[in-house]
């Protein structure tokens, strides 16, 4: 069975862009987590797509948003870019939030560089 | 406020001896509780997991302790390997939501042949 796929896994654009980058989870997965990885905050939690809803969202600004298609692939869209939004942007998938002990597999990221 | 911490950034140890990675959490309800390892520019991988039903999970060489009165839990390696060497970290979740888990900073290990 195939891993998370994310597209693209590398990026470069200047502060003021936006940005959409793509999430397929494992076939069968219908949850879609977004992740942000910096070296100073960590791994911190974006948001969570189940059924083409969105169930959680972290605390980040409105600039950030996402959704899930019918298919459970998911984007993520990071609109006016800043400067501190470069880094690791990890997607995980779960077959269903709602089933307890559910485990989350992470794809390989996208790696965002704003200049 | 991290509500999950790893408070040790490095850890560096022998080959076959004894390796022990700590964490703390702050929120009760955490009820699910993760442990994965991350190489640079890699997703995270997924190592072992533990309820709080639980005390203790085994999976090979790998095990997870947990002490819910101590809000407290530690993964513990061994023999530790040379191909240990990586980033581990701990997160948590409640078991009815998966969906979000919140993640400790990380404890950057080395396993020295």
């Amino acid at each position: 069975k195939a891993g998370v796929t994310q597209t693209p896994r590398y990026l470069i654009k200047t502060r003021g862009q936006q940005v959409t980058l793509s999430c397929s989870p494992i076939s069968g997965h219908r949850s879609v987590s977004w992740y942000q990885q910096t070296p100073g905050q960590g791994l911190q939690f974006l948001f969570e797509y189940f059924s083409e809803t969105q169930r959680n969202k972290g605390n980040f600004p409105g600039r950030f948003s996402g959704r899930q298609f019918s298919n459970s692939r998911s984007e993520m869209n990071v609109s006016t870019l800043e400067l501190g939004d470069s880094a690791l942007y990890l997607c995980a998938s779960t077959q269903s939030p709602l089933v307890a002990g559910e485990t989350q597999y992470f794809g390989p990221g996208t790696r965002l560089l704003v200049l | 406020d991290q509500q999950v911490k790893q408070n040790s950034p490095s850890l560096s140890v022998q080959e076959g001896r004894i390796s022990i990675l700590n964490c703390d959490y702050t929120n009760s309800m955490f009820d699910y509780f993760l442990w994965y390892k991350k190489y640079p520019a890699e997703g995270p991988t997924f190592l072992i997991s533990i309820s709080s039903i639980k005390d203790k999970n085994e999976d090979g060489r790998f095990t997870v302790f947990l002490n819910k009165s101590a809000k407290h839990l530690s993964l513990h390696i061994v023999p530790s390997q040379p191909g240990d060497s990586a980033v581990y970290f701990c997160a948590a979740s409640l078991s009815s939501n998966t969906g979000k888990l919140i993640f400790g900073q990380g404890t950057t290990l080395q396993v020295k042949p």
